[in-house]
């Protein structure tokens, strides 16, 4: 099955600099690949998501970006401010109700 | 996207006990997921719950534990039985929307102590 690696596992940041979140995943049929913000006690929130068929997205101060070659995608915050303080979780899944498989979780911490 | 509701939010329970965690959606959907999220932890995949037919459990869950029900394409029933202390944990509900369908929204999630 499916195994995602997600580095690192916390990461702190000064408020305005940029944070960048690593993912690899094993299996070549995930064509899917979301990201989700944890805010503590809260439900995870889709932030971002990026398809097989896109290298790239931008939604503001987040991109995702994709390398299918190497299977490895990334989450990129750029001028983080304090409320972007949360857990990330990268995800992949070969898409139309088949399993998402979840990473391991990054505990981001932005420094006022 | 879904608006999802779950109840109970938390519960406290005695071993040997058992808790069902209902989850509502204001939409018909065709896949409902269970996660299990123990603390400081990644979610873990429970089971799927398509209406009509019975739960897909995944390695580690069994049904005679954590039995499912999904009587219609709005509702499901997660229930821990028999909990031990190793049960605590939050139980989250999703399900996927989006064309293609793979875009999963979570509930609120049920935060469940056993002692």
């Amino acid at each position: 099955g499916e195994n995602v690696e997600q580095h690192p596992s916390t990461l702190s940041v000064q408020e305005g600099d940029s944070a960048v979140i690593k993912c690899t995943y094993s299996d070549s049929a995930s064509n899917y690949f979301p990201w989700y913000k944890q805010e503590l006690g809260k439900r995870p929130q889709l932030i971002i998501d990026i398809r097989s068929n896109v290298g790239e997205k931008k939604d503001q101060r987040i991109a995702v970006t994709l390398n299918k070659t190497a299977k490895h995608f990334s989450l990129h915050i750029t001028e983080t401010q304090p409320e972007d303080s949360a857990v990330y979780f990268c995800a992949a899944s070969s898409g139309g109700y088949q399993k998402v498989t979840f990473g391991t979780g990054t505990k981001l911490q932005v420094i006022p | 996207s879904a608006v999802i509701s779950q109840k109970p939010s938390r519960d406290i329970c005695q071993r040997g006990t058992s808790l069902t965690i209902q989850c509502q959606v204001d939409s018909q959907v065709t896949m409902m997921f269970w996660y299990r999220q123990q603390p400081g932890q990644s979610l873990t995949l429970i089971a799927t719950a398509n209406q009509g037919s019975e739960a897909t459990y995944e390695s580690g869950f069994v049904i005679d534990k954590f039995p499912i029900s999904r009587p219609n394409l709005t509702f499901s029933t997660l229930t821990v039985s028999n909990m031990s202390p190793e049960d605590s944990s939050i139980y989250l509900c999703s399900v996927e929307e989006g064309s293609p369908a793979d875009t999963q929204y979570f509930g609120p999630g049920t935060r469940l102590t056993v002692l």
